[in-house]
Parts: structure tokens; sequence; C-alpha cells
């Protein structure tokens, strides 16, 4: 079973608008964090956002915040005002276990965002 | 703050060989993990490596092994290359564990490889 899904291959947003990317996660494991990365096409991963699993309130960063809610076990990313360099691959991921730089990161498959000026 | 880096950016190889990618961690860092991305997929782990030795394992092949250095830098051998080896290889860096942080690994900008 996929432990963490994105059911977006591809979405479009208007420039300076706000945009939803959907995430999904699996685990029994009462401790986790969940992550935001983005993959522009020069291919390196940028970190965006996390969120644990004990945390009370929803992470923000800048435009970026992320909607948790632990009984539906999803992650959206929510990014505010978007620009054009926001264009790129968007990846939720999951790491299972202590909070730990050591621990695997699980990746979903992406959403492509396009933002359209 | 020299961030990770990898080379090389680009590799050709033919099927049957055998390839080396590098990767030097961020400053302070000292685990080295590696990802395989295939096209149109997300990273998957193929193993870390901390302390010179590999602690952790993904589900890949014997073919896939690799090295840590002294100074943390480490390396990603690939032997007898088939074409499903094509992917973007991705090295992320982090420290053991950092109280008080969100302990996020760092990720270079990748090789790409290409196995004709």
């Amino acid at each position: 079973a996929q432990k963490i899904t994105q059911t977006q291959p591809g979405m479009f947003v208007q420039e300076k608008e706000a945009v939803t990317l959907d995430c999904t996660y699996d685990t029994s494991d009462p401790s986790y964090g969940l992550f935001w990365y983005k993959q522009p096409s020069s291919g390196e991963m940028i970190f965006l956002i996390y969120q644990g699993s004990y945390d009370q309130q929803n992470a923000t960063e800048g435009r970026y915040s992320l909607n948790f809610q632990k009984a539906r076990k999803s992650a959206n990313l929510v990014i505010s005002a978007s620009q054009l360099g926001d264009s790129a691959m968007y990846f939720c991921a999951m790491r299972e276990g202590p909070n730990s730089g050591n621990t695997p990161l699980v990746f979903g498959k992406g959403t492509r965002l396009s933002v359209i000026a | 703050d020299a961030g990770v880096t990898q080379s090389p950016t680009h590799l050709i190889k033919t099927r049957g060989q055998q390839v080396t990618l590098r990767c030097s961690p961020k400053s302070g860092h000292d685990t080295v993990s590696w990802y395989q991305q295939a096209l149109g997929q997300g990273p998957q782990f193929i193993f870390q490596y901390y302390e010179e030795e590999e602690r952790q394992r993904g589900n890949f092949p014997d073919r896939f092994s690799g090295h840590q250095f002294p100074n943390y830098s480490s390396e990603l051998n690939v032997n007898a290359l088939l074409l499903g080896d094509s992917a973007l290889y991705l090295c992320a860096s982090s420290l053991d564990d950092l109280a008080g942080t969100t302990n996020e690994q760092f990720f270079g900008p990748g090789t790409r490889l290409t196995v004709l």
C-alpha cells in the first residue's frame, strides 16, 4: 500500500492566487513527521515546510502553510499569492518514528504545479 | 556555507558497465543518504551512511553499494548496469539528531544517469 498519496498529477494556478496541493498518508506509528519539498527543473529538492505528528498547530513558513488533519491523515500544502517561480514539482514525504535526521523519507509521486501569468 | 554537492551532473553508460557517483554533504553534517528518482516518480531510498558504515538500506539489490569517507563524503557504486537504472540519483545529508529542529534532509542537485 502507498504510504504517501498525491492524487493530483498536475495543477494550474493563476499568478497571485492561492493553491492547495493534496497529500494523504498511511502509518500506524504514532510518531511521524511530514515534509513538503519543491523540485525545480534543476533537480534539487528544496525543503519547504515540516509538520510533526504531535504538533498542535498547523505549520507555516512564509507563503507556505500546511493544513494538517490528523484524523483524516492528510497534510495538504497551501501556497498563497502564487508566483511564476513557484512552477515546479512538489513532493510530500513522511518520516516514521522519532524526529531524527537519520530516518529515511518516503515520498509521494509528486504534483506538477504550473503558475500562469 | 556550502550545501550538498554531487558529481558528475550527467553520465551516460551502457548496459553491464559500472558507475560511481560522488557526494559531499553540507558542512557539519555527518549522515549521507542516497535516493533514486526514476522519471515521473518520487525519490526512493537506497541506503544511508553514518560513521563510514551502511546504517540502513532500502529495497535495492546488492549491485548498489556505497562508501563513506572520514570527511563524511560518500560514493554510490552501481555494478552491471541495467536500462532500468536510468534515473536521477539524489544525495541528502543530515545531522544524526539535533534536538529542537526539524532534522530535515538537505538534498544535492543530483546526478542524472542514462543507461543505453
